[in-house]
């Protein structure tokens, strides 16, 4: 079982349109959890972070956290052509100094 | 005002080569990385450095060797270089072990 698993997609949404990215992890431990966004060619970027059970807002961007479920999620609001990208998941134990990533879900916004 | 800086961007070599990637970071971070993300885009832990002690190193060959000179500075060093070696390699580097990353523009490697 993949510690990080995401769905590769790709995952298409019409402009202005809501897109949600979802993500699972295997370890129970895990405490600190990460979305970055990958354009093609370029370096990840860290868009959010979440460390407690809820939701978290940043402009058109929410994560949203249920540990007892093991899922984290993505939600982009009013999403872009600029918003197509791949992102990737990655999770933190406390007790670990490793960032373990999921395999990333490309991200297509339709103009 | 670059924050975490590699060279060189693009590094073509042939097998059996040695090449070295740099990496400084001027955001007063303790926490250096190196990653791998391979064809298939998949980003790997490499290793860690904090405050330059050695905290992470997976299961990489021993061609691979990290030397962190000083808290800003995490360089990797690849002995004898192979056809799968070829990836993107990225730096990171993080206020502390457990904080977000910020990482590096990246180093496309190619292999011939």
């Amino acid at each position: 079982q993949k510690e990080v698993e995401q769905n590769s997609g790709p995952l298409s949404v019409p402009e202005g349109a809501i897109a949600s990215l979802n993500c699972t992890y295997s370890d129970r431990g895990s405490q600190s959890f990460f979305w970055y966004r990958q354009y093609s060619g370029k370096s990840p970027e860290l868009i959010m972070s979440i460390y407690s059970n809820g939701d978290k807002e940043d402009g058109r961007f929410t994560a949203q956290l249920n540990k007892a479920s093991q899922y984290v999620s993505l939600l982009i609001r009013d999403s872009q052509p600029s918003d197509s990208a791949t992102y990737l998941c990655a999770v933190k134990m406390d007790s670990s100094y490793k960032l373990i990533f999921g395999s990333g879900t490309r991200l297509l916004v339709r103009p | 005002d670059t924050a975490v800086s590699q060279t060189p961007k693009y590094l073509v070599t042939q097998m059996g080569n040695d090449k070295s990637i740099k990496c400084e970071q001027n955001l007063g971070h303790d926490t250096m990385y190196w990653y791998k993300q391979d064809s298939k885009k998949f980003l790997k832990i490499m290793f860690s450095y904090n405050n330059k002690e050695l905290i992470i190193n997976e299961t990489v060959p021993n061609r691979f060797s990290p030397k962190s000179p000083d808290k800003a500075h995490l360089n990797l060093h690849i002995n004898s270089l192979e056809l799968g070696d070829s990836a993107v390699y990225f730096c990171a580097s993080a206020r502390e072990s457990y904080n977000e990353q910020f990482f590096g523009p990246g180093t496309r490697l190619t292999v011939l």
